[in-house]
């Protein structure tokens, strides 16, 4: 079975400063995908970004970005810039390369605080 | 409404009452999830549908814990007798068909569910 490891629980930056969330994960599988969700206090999980294992150029989504390395099982997530509304719950999540669809597994979560 | 709406956004009851709570997913979507977020943890699978199939009930945490999906749209996940560790927020999901490409999951607000 696949697991997702977020090894920082809580994390802050200063507004405007980059800051990068950490991710590891373990599969067997050599294709899957990769996501990062964003969970503000609306409890709604909000898509952003995502990685598909057999490209290998990183995803970037405006101010959000990755750093994917397959081979040490990586996903790491950067903002730059940070914004105060960029305060939330950050959750790493993998699913599997399936012709149907697989539900996700999750990381228990990184809490991100944006300092004024 | 253009996204998965759940309903009640909250639940209080007592230990050993049923409770029922509902997903209605974005209209068109064939993939449906349930997750279980406990206080301070990653989001925890449930269930999931697929179309006509049988649903992967792999996640369910013990029989007391049901869902069905009526008419391949609307959802109900059913909790009987419930017990204090029951308490979490209830998330469901829904993603597009299979062969759309990544097919990301889309979520509700979930359903906060305590139980005295």
């Amino acid at each position: 079975a696949q697991t997702v490891t977020q090894s920082q629980p809580e994390m802050s930056v200063q507004e405007a400063e980059t800051v990068t969330l950490s991710c590891t994960y373990d599969t067997s599988e050599s294709d899957y995908y990769l996501f990062w969700y964003k969970q503000p206090p609306s409890r709604q999980m909000i898509l952003v970004i995502r990685q598909e294992a057999y490209k290998q150029q990183n995803a970037t989504e405006n101010r959000f970005s990755v750093n994917f390395q397959k081979a040490a099982k990586s996903f790491s997530l950067k903002i730059s810039d940070s914004q105060l509304g960029d305060a939330a719950m950050y959750f790493c999540a993998y699913r599997s390369w399936n012709s149907g669809n697989t539900p996700l597994v999750f990381g228990k979560g990184t809490r991100l605080s944006v300092i004024a | 409404g253009a996204g998965v709406s759940q309903s009640p956004s909250n639940k209080v009851t007592e230990k050993g009452k049923d409770v029922e709570l509902r997903c209605d997913p974005i209209s068109g979507h064939t993939a449906l999830y349930w997750y279980r977020q406990s206080l301070g943890q990653g989001l925890e699978f449930l269930i999931y549908f697929q179309g006509n199939s049988a649903p992967d009930k792999s996640g369910l945490p013990s029989d007391r814990f049901s869902a069905e999906r009526t008419g391949g749209s609307v959802s109900t996940l059913t909790i009987q007798r419930t017990q204090q560790e029951d308490s979490a927020v209830y998330l469901c999901a829904s993603s597009p068909s299979p062969g759309q490409g990544m097919r990301p999951q889309h979520f509700g607000d979930g359903t906060r569910l305590s139980i005295l």
